[in-house]
């Protein structure tokens, strides 16, 4: 089944302590990408990544990294999460950037929903 | 900037129409698109436009693009419980990422 899956689905952790939310998907997918949503804010991109070494920031890329070493992972590492990172955190896949509607559509994960103490 | 409006709560009938309104500031989008999100859920494509169209209809859902306004709209018709959700309006930036409304709630009541 064509899937983005990711990992954990729900985490708390506490300030500081370092994390890392995996995204995986299978569908040999070039561009991916990770956005956040909060309340009354829809969905803000972090970072996105058009292909395998390939990433660049998004409208909201402070606090967060990112690394593409293979095509079908995209994990997204917070290295001292603060409160103001508690979000729902979705991973997105397209097949390619193209700018061509059918091409380029986004598949989402199911979210990672995130509370930092 | 890039900005995308939408209202954010929309509640009707069961069997209604329901029309969900966005407005977006890129001139150049060559797509816009409507997404769906279910509780719980991830986001999900329901459909998209071409910039060069005024209308396209796809079963229940009817989008309607109106470019000198720039103002987008997604009528769903016999709205069913199973419509509710939340709706996301989005652009194509000029930096070729996705740009989302906030989104719309919409509410079927039976």
């Amino acid at each position: 089944e064509a899937q983005v899956t990711q990992n954990p689905r729900y985490l708390i952790t506490v300030t500081g302590k370092k994390l890392t939310v995996t995204c995986s998907q299978n569908m040999n997918h070039e561009y991916m990408s990770w956005y956040r949503q909060d309340p009354g804010l829809g969905l803000r991109q972090i970072y996105y990544s058009m292909n395998v070494e390939v990433t660049d920031k998004g409208d909201v890329p402070e606090g967060y990294k990112v690394s593409r070493k293979e095509k079908r992972n995209f994990p997204l590492i917070l290295e001292s999460p603060s409160p103001n990172q508690t979000s729902l955190y979705f991973c997105a896949s397209s097949l390619f950037y193209s700018g061509v509607a059918g091409e380029d559509e986004q598949f989402f994960g199911p979210g990672t929903r995130l509370t930092v103490l | 900037g890039e900005d995308v409006e939408q209202s954010l709560f929309l509640s009707v009938r069961e069997g209604d129409s329901s029309v969900i309104n966005c407005t977006y500031t890129d001139s150049s989008s060559t797509y816009l698109y409507w997404y769906k999100q279910e509780p719980g859920a991830g986001l999900q494509l329901l459909t998209y436009i071409f910039s060069n169209m005024d209308m396209k209809q796809d079963q229940r859902l009817t989008v309607l693009l109106n470019k000198k306004d720039k103002h987008l709209s997604l009528r769903i018709a016999d709205t069913q419980t199973g419509d509710s959700a939340i709706y996301f309006c989005a652009e194509r930036g000029s930096q070729g990422n996705l740009i989302f409304g906030k989104g719309t709630k919409l509410s079927v009541k039976p």
